[in-house]
């Protein structure tokens, strides 16, 4: 079956130490997002990528880094740089053009804790 | 940029009732996507309904359905006869033509036995 894989569920870091975060998807999409979820609260986008080899920051890309050097992947870098990391991250795909017939696929999250 | 409002941050409901959760957006494009998400226990993000901002007939989804006033800029999720497991946070989401998703801040829903 096709879909998204965030991995691992969990994520346990010390302060100062940089981590990335995995995303695969097989369902040849060409877009992929990350966004960022603090408890009660909404998601956040952080970085997204149209097509391989491009991708732009979102509204909260300070701290992160993200590559799209293949189409299935999207492996989001948090650096020390960011202030407050530890939070529930989520990964999106959708195919390119208009998404309203194919909305946002979303991973099943990898909840980060830096201490 | 778009910003999309939820202004209840909790709701509950008893089962097999009826509840609307609310949301309103602001922006200058005339043409987008509205779309409800539900997140259960497990964080999971699952569609619920989707609206094109053009069709001026409300989406219906089994018991869910949307009032979609886009002069208003309003697009309240209704669910009817609710059930134990739409227990959830429930999040409104924008979507322009580039396809970029902007999330309200969620409505956590309890339905109550």
């Amino acid at each position: 079956d096709g879909g998204i894989t965030q991995s691992p569920k969990y994520l346990f870091r010390k302060e100062g130490q940089n981590v990335t975060l995995s995303c695969e998807q097989n369902l040849n999409h060409d877009a992929m997002y990350w966004y960022r979820q603090d408890p009660g609260q909404g998601l956040r986008l952080i970085y997204y990528s149209q097509i391989v080899n491009d991708f732009q920051k979102g509204d909260i890309a300070e701290g992160y880094s993200v590559s799209r050097e293949k189409k299935e992947s999207f492996p989001l870098t948090v650096t020390s740089a960011q202030k407050n990391p530890t939070a529930f991250y989520l990964c999106a795909s959708s195919p390119s053009g208009s998404s309203y017939n194919s909305p946002l696929h979303f991973g099943n999250g990898t909840r980060l804790t830096v201490t | 940029a778009q910003t999309v409002t939820q202004s209840q941050p909790e709701m509950s409901v008893q089962e097999a009732e009826t509840v609307t959760l609310s949301c309103t957006y602001d922006t200058s494009e005339s043409n987008y996507y509205l779309f409800w998400y539900k997140q259960p226990p497990s964080r999971q993000m699952i569609l619920v309904i989707r609206q094109e901002a053009y069709k001026q007939q409300n989406a219906t989804e089994n018991r869910f359905s949307v009032n979609f006033q886009k002069a208003a800029k309003s697009f309240s999720l209704k669910i009817s006869d609710s059930q134990l497991g739409d227990t959830a946070m429930y999040f409104c989401a924008f979507m322009n033509l580039l396809n970029m998703l902007t999330f309200g801040g969620g409505t956590r829903l309890m339905v109550k036995p």
